[in-house]
């Protein structure tokens, strides 16, 4: 079975500065998904970044990016330029082939400061 | 514009009671989904379905059912509910098939409270 490891619960960061949040997967699959989704307190969860671990390029979405590391079997989301918007629960996720059956981390809080 | 609806969005039940959450997607995706989300559990995997009368039980699906009589709806019931599933749940759905992303659309979440 996939198991997702979020091992920062939580994270804070000053408005304009850069985070990183850590994640960390294990699987015998060769062929998957990683994601990263932003709970807000509106409770909706969002897709913010999506990566095929078949490509070696790292996913970039405007102020977000991740660090692939596939032999690590690492995924960390990177937000540049940070605001207050940001401020959410985020949510790493790994995802095989049996489309959509997600295994999520336990999720971060980013706190963001003015 | 296509979309996932959950209902009720919050629901108090007592204890030993039936629940029903609702389902509906308009999306036309086969894959349906059921997740609960706690504090420190994630959102873990209650049930799921790949298509009209197809269900499969995922990693917490004791004390929960599924049925699937249609591509829309994938309703959710707790046949006596316990303070245990005092959660919030997300139904959910995406797309099978080559190019397919992997990726989940999610309802808004319906928040269950049992006492």
């Amino acid at each position: 079975a996939q198991t997702v490891t979020q091992s920062q619960p939580e994270m804070s960061v000053q408005e304009a500065e850069t985070v990183t949040l850590s994640c960390t997967y294990d699987t015998s699959e060769s062929d998957y998904y990683l994601f990263w989704y932003k709970q807000p307190p509106s409770r909706q969860m969002i897709l913010v970044i999506r990566q095929e671990a078949y490509k070696q390029q790292n996913a970039t979405e405007n102020r977000f990016s991740v660090n692939f590391q596939k032999a690590a079997k690492s995924f960390s989301l990177k937000i540049s330029d940070s605001q207050l918007g940001d401020a959410a629960m985020y949510f790493c996720a790994w995802g095989g082939t049996s489309y959509g059956k997600l295994t999520f981390g336990q999720g971060t809080i980013l706190t963001v400061h003015p | 514009d296509a979309e996932i609806t959950q209902s009720p969005r919050h629901k108090i039940t007592e204890t030993g009671r039936q629940v029903t959450l609702a389902c509906h997607q308009t999306w036309n995706h086969n894959n349906m989904f059921w997740y609960r989300q706690d504090l420190g559990h994630g959102l873990r995997l209650i049930h799921y379905s790949y298509g009209v009368h197809d269900t499969n039980k995922g990693e917490v699906s004791d004390g929960y059912s599924v049925s699937r009589s249609n591509t829309e709806d994938l309703p959710l019931t707790l046949e006596s509910a316990a303070s245990s599933q005092t959660s919030v749940y997300f139904c959910a759905s995406s797309a099978p098939g080559t190019g397919n992303t992997g990726e989940l659309f999610f309802g808004e979440g319906s928040r269950l409270t049992v006492l």
